[in-house]
Formats: C-alpha cells, structure tokens, sequence
C-alpha cells in the first residue's frame, strides 16, 4: 500500500531535550516535506528536500533540522525544543512530474512542556 | 505576497443542503489548485485539484470545485451535505513551480447539522 509514515504518532517532552519525528514513504517520490499545523493558521511549511542531499528552507525553519540522506526517509530534529514548538506536525510527499498532488502522513501531535 | 484566503473558518449547513466552501488566491498567474479534507486524528486527504485543465473538476464523495481566474477563486460545492461530510477542510495552492511548495489556507471547518 502506498503511504507515509510517522514517527511517532504521540509525542510528549520537556524543554530542551533533543527529539527525532521520523518519516518514510514507499512511493519513491522525489519531493518531501514538513508541515506543522496550528489552529487558525493552517498548515505551514517548515523544510523540504527536492531529492537526496537537496534540503531547504521553508516558512517557518527556527529551531528545527532536518536530512535527507536516503530517498524514502526524511526526519525533523528537533534540537532543543522549547513550548512554542508545540503542534501537530505532518510529513508530505510528492513526484516531481504529473499533477503534483502530495500525500500526507497521518501526523505527529507533540508536547512540549 | 502570495496568499490563500478561505472565507469563514466555520460554516454550518443541514443535511441534505448546498455545501459551499469557499477560497480566494492572490496571482496574476493560474496556479495549481487544491482541496484536501482532514477528518479528526487524521492526515489530509486529497479531494480533487486543478491543474490547467477543465476549469470544473470532480473530486471524490460527491465534491467539486470550479477554478474562476477573473476571480481568482476555487470555491468547493456539493450539492447535498451527508454527516459523514462533516470535518476540516483546507484550499491549497503551488504558486512556485521550482519547489512545489503548498501554501494552505486557514481552514473551514464543516459542521452537518441533523
């Protein structure tokens, strides 16, 4: 089945305590992306990778890492995470020809306390 | 700047009625166009999307938009509201086509009243 995954799905930590959020796709995309969703925001795009080793930059980067080292795989890291960071975070992932409709994890809802 | 403005953050319609959600971009130049639904605890799920082809497209469970460019607008419609239509629902564009970034709007949340 093609899909993305998230890891992992719930997540609660303390101030400053380093995390990873895991993401892979089966679908052999070349686009991947995070997203963090807050309520009457919508969703705002924090990094994306273009292909192996290609990473950038999005709206909303502060405070977060991210790599991009194999195909599938595509983790945000969380270096020292501080409340503000608090939010429900999605991984995405498209081809980069055709219609460019991105497929989306079933999200991670972390704490920060 | 580029934008998306979905008009109403909360619609409430009764079942069976007319559902009209509704977004607005900001461009002089057609974009890619897009509505994804999130239901509770769960990821976003395409509906339908535009991109440069008939200007009324047909998404899935009953739902379909239609690009207006002197309008700049990509107003989601169903003609008749089921319970089951009831969650969030979000208005994305790709403007930029070198990195395929999505810009989202804020989201409406569809209530179906009994």
């Amino acid at each position: 089945e093609a899909q993305v995954t998230q890891n992992p799905r719930y997540l609660i930590t303390v101030t400053g305590k380093k995390l990873t959020v895991t993401c892979s796709q089966n679908m052999n995309h070349e686009y991947m992306s995070w997203y963090r969703q807050d309520p009457g925001l919508g969703l705002r795009q924090i990094y994306y990778s273009m292909n192996v080793e290609v990473t950038d930059k999005g709206d909303v980067p502060e405070g977060y890492k991210v790599s991009r080292k194999e195909k599938r795989n595509f983790p945000l890291i969380l270096e020292s995470p501080s409340p503000n960071q608090t939010s429900l975070y999605f991984c995405a992932s498209s081809h980069r020809t055709g219609g460019y409709e991105q497929y989306f994890g079933p999200g991670t809802r972390l704490t920060v306390t | 700047a580029q934008s998306v403005t979905q008009l109403g953050s909360h619609v409430s319609v009764s079942e069976g009625a007319l559902v009209l959600l509704r977004c607005n971009y900001s461009s002089s130049v057609p974009p890619y166009l897009f509505w994804y639904v999130q239901y509770p605890n769960q990821g976003l799920q395409l509906l339908l999307k535009y991109t440069s082809a008939a200007t009324l497209v047909k998404g899935i469970n009953g739902f379909e938009a239609e690009f207006k460019k002197s309008e700049t607008s990509f107003h989601l419609t169903k003609p008749s509201a089921h319970m089951s239509d009831a969650a969030e629902y979000f208005c994305a564009v790709r403007f930029n086509f070198g990195n395929e970034k999505l810009t989202f709007g804020t989201g409406t949340r569809l209530t179906i009243i009994p």
